[in-house]
């Protein structure tokens, strides 16, 4: 059983430009949610994606966007990069459906450089 | 606002020590609590949990009791290993349905042989 996947692993990517993240889910799971670590720091939740809509929402700005696949999968996708996005993105997935209080697993990150 | 406080590190430990990372959290409500643990250049692992007051989540050796009287949930291990070396997370997750985790800043550990 696969546990969650997310792609590529590594990316570097100059201010200004745009960058998309993917995640599939963990199997059975149908809740996905995104999180920034910067270094040296605790995740910091972005948002959380249920049946294609996103539900809840972190303190980030609307360069922060996602979409969530019929199949479960997610992206997450950054406008106008800034050195400050530098981090690890991860993306966790969880089978609480409509209240989404299960436990969340996470994927191995992506790690983000902006130059 | 709900906030995870965590003991600052690195905490530096002899194999087979004793191990406590304290964690105290501020959450209105009944929150669930979680200890994950993020080895080098990977993610996070779910290590264990608490979902009510009195509850001790156990995992691989490591232990820790959710404390409603005094807001905390330390994380607690009789005899650590080199292998235990990583970065140690507590987390929350409010009550009220599908929250969000909110993450301590994270404790490393550091074991020697």
């Amino acid at each position: 059983d696969a546990g969650v996947t997310q792609s590529p692993t590594h990316l570097i990517k100059t201010r200004g430009q745009q960058v998309t993240l993917r995640c599939s889910p963990k199997s059975g799971h149908d809740t996905v949610s995104w999180y920034q670590q910067a270094l040296g720091q605790g995740p910091q939740f972005i948002f959380q994606y249920y049946e294609e809509e996103e539900r809840q929402r972190g303190n980030f700005p609307d360069r922060f966007s996602g979409h969530q696949f019929p199949n479960y999968s997610s992206e997450l996708n950054v406008n106008a990069l800034l050195l400050g996005d530098s981090a690890l993105y991860l993306c966790a997935s969880s089978s609480g459906g409509r209240h989404g209080d299960e436990t969340q697993y996470f994927g191995p990150g992506t790690r983000l450089l902006v130059l | 606002g709900n906030s995870v406080t965590q003991m600052e590190g690195p905490v530096t430990l002899s194999e087979e020590a004793f191990l406590t990372i304290n964690c105290t959290y501020t959450a209105t409500g009944y929150p669930s609590l979680f200890w994950y643990v993020q080895y080098p250049g990977e993610g996070l692992q779910l290590l264990l949990k608490a979902t009510k007051a009195d509850d001790k989540g156990s995992n691989k050796g490591f232990e820790a009791t959710y404390r409603k009287e005094t807001t905390s949930f330390h994380l607690e291990k009789g005899s650590v290993q080199v292998s235990d070396s990583a970065v140690y997370f507590c987390a929350l997750r409010g009550s009220g349905g599908y929250n969000k985790l909110i993450f301590g800043a994270g404790t490393r550990l550091a074991v020697h042989p």
